[in-house]
């Protein structure tokens, strides 16, 4: 069983535009959450986290939302630049665990 | 932030051979983890290492099919014993650091098994 869904596989936007990334959990325990992009032959770098005692996180481009209620959270980019162009995973922990959870990754493509 | 290389970043092996994955890390760190990503899946963790300890394993990982070793705390090892096709993935060593916790990667390590 899943416990971190990302539903998309993939997403293409224009340059500029927002690019939206969703992730959908089932464990109610989880607390923290992360996103981690991830280039070809390289490994995942962080890229943003949020705290269940949060709804929203920003840094630059980037915005975390999250929704507790519906066990749901989003990323959004603006405004989306071709060098955002990566797979980007959703990721998830509870109860004080260094231990993550992953989803599938929803490879975004950001076309000039 | 870590600095972790990883050893090989890729091979190509034998069925039933065994491959032995080097993790280096540019400073002390008390956890290290392993984890595989199989084509179109997501990361999965296969164990914790800690150091002077035995592995923890998660769930379907046992330590007779990936023995880990962890000598000090800047390095870690993950033997892939008796290959199969299925075991073709991509293996990532990682850290915990910073206060925050987040988690730092190497580049990967990607088998190929024939």
């Amino acid at each position: 069983d899943q416990q971190v869904k990302q539903n998309s596989p993939s997403l293409s936007v224009q340059e500029g535009r927002i690019s939206i990334l969703n992730c959908d959990y089932t464990n109610s325990m989880f607390d923290y959450f992360l996103w981690y992009k991830k280039y070809p032959a390289e490994g995942p770098t962080f890229l943003i986290s949020i705290s269940s005692i949060k709804d929203k996180n920003e840094d630059g481009r980037f915005t975390v939302f999250l929704n507790k209620s519906a066990k749901h959270l989003s990323l959004h980019i603006v405004p989306s630049q071709p060098g955002d162009s990566a797979v980007y995973f959703c990721a998830a922990s509870g109860q004080g665990s260094e231990k993550l959870v992953f989803g599938k990754g929803t490879k975004l493509t950001v076309n000039p | 932030s870590a600095v972790i290389s990883q050893k090989p970043s890729r091979d190509i092996c034998q069925r039933g051979t065994s491959l032995t994955i080097q993790c280096q890390v540019d400073s002390q760190v008390t956890m290290m983890f392993w984890y595989r990503q199989q084509p179109g899946q997501s990361l999965t963790l296969i164990a914790t290492a800690n150091q002077g300890s035995e592995a923890t394993y998660e769930s379907g990982f046992v330590i007779d099919k990936f023995p880990i070793s962890r000598p000090n705390l800047t390095f870690s090892t993950l033997t892939v014993s008796n290959m199969s096709p299925e075991d073709s993935s991509i293996y990532l060593c990682s850290v915990v650091t910073g206060i925050t916790g987040e988690l730092f990667f190497g580049e990967g390590s990607r088998l190929t098994v024939l």
